[in-house]
């Protein structure tokens, strides 16, 4: 059975500091997605990772993936208050699009 | 582009009466997934179908539960009768892409805003 894990799954953090979410998962997989999360609301695609050492960056968030190691990190730098919000990352248990198993989430709440 | 649409938004019910969650994917998607949320369990994949048909039924809880897909363009998942513990928030999603990555494309899921079922 697939099994993703997120740490921490709560993160407060100051404004203008940076941190690293880590997505560690138990089988092989070539593709790892990042979704943000708002309270209330649906989950939204921020990044797609289809291969080792794939690397992606968007604003103040960065994310790669090593396979060989089987773990995904999300990188914020120099938070703003306007990332706090639930972070997921998803892993996809084979071939098959779509059937994908989430980690925890993690919490970040970032303030002044 | 109209993203993923469920309807209701919200649904307060009580125990035993039955549930229809109602879901139309992105025009020309050929998958569509329901997954449920819950504080306790996380997101989890309930079913999911290929060009209507379903794939996996395999993270459907009981007998309770029962998804269908009558067309390309739309999707119900019914739960008859509804309990308590069925209390979640549940997504549906769709993916551009069938069947395996061999096809190409990235896999990934676009989610609608998700029903907010409560069962009293």
């Amino acid at each position: 059975e697939l099994k993703v894990e997120q740490n921490p799954l709560f993160l407060s953090m100051q404004e203008g500091k940076n941190y690293t979410i880590y997505c560690n998962y138990s089988t092989t997989s070539d593709r790892l997605y990042w979704y943000r999360q708002d309270p209330g609301k649906s989950l939204e695609s921020l990044f797609v990772l289809l291969s080792n050492g794939a690397v992606k960056q968007e604003g103040r968030l960065m994310a790669s993936l090593d396979t060989k190691a089987r773990l995904s990190t999300l990188h914020i730098t120099a938070a703003v208050h306007d990332l706090s919000a639930t972070y997921f990352c998803a892993v996809s248990g084979g071939t098959s699009y779509g059937k994908l198993t989430f980690g925890q989430g993690t919490i970040l709440t970032v303030h002044p | 582009d109209a993203g993923v649409i469920q309807s209701p938004r919200h649904e307060v019910t009580e125990m035993g009466q039955e549930v229809t969650l109602r879901c139309k994917p992105i025009s020309g998607h050929n998958s569509l997934f329901w997954y449920r949320q819950t504080m306790m369990r996380g997101l989890e994949l309930l079913i999911y179908f290929n060009n209507n048909v379903p794939i996996d039924d395999s993270g459907m809880p009981e007998d309770r539960f029962s998804a269908k897909m009558p067309n390309a363009s739309f999707s119900t998942l019914k739960i008859q009768p509804s309990e308590p513990r069925d209390s979640a928030v549940y997504f549906c999603a769709s993916s551009p892409k069938t069947g395996t990555f061999t096809g190409g494309g990235t896999g990934e899921l676009f989610f609608g805003e998700g029903s907010r079922l409560t069962v009293l």
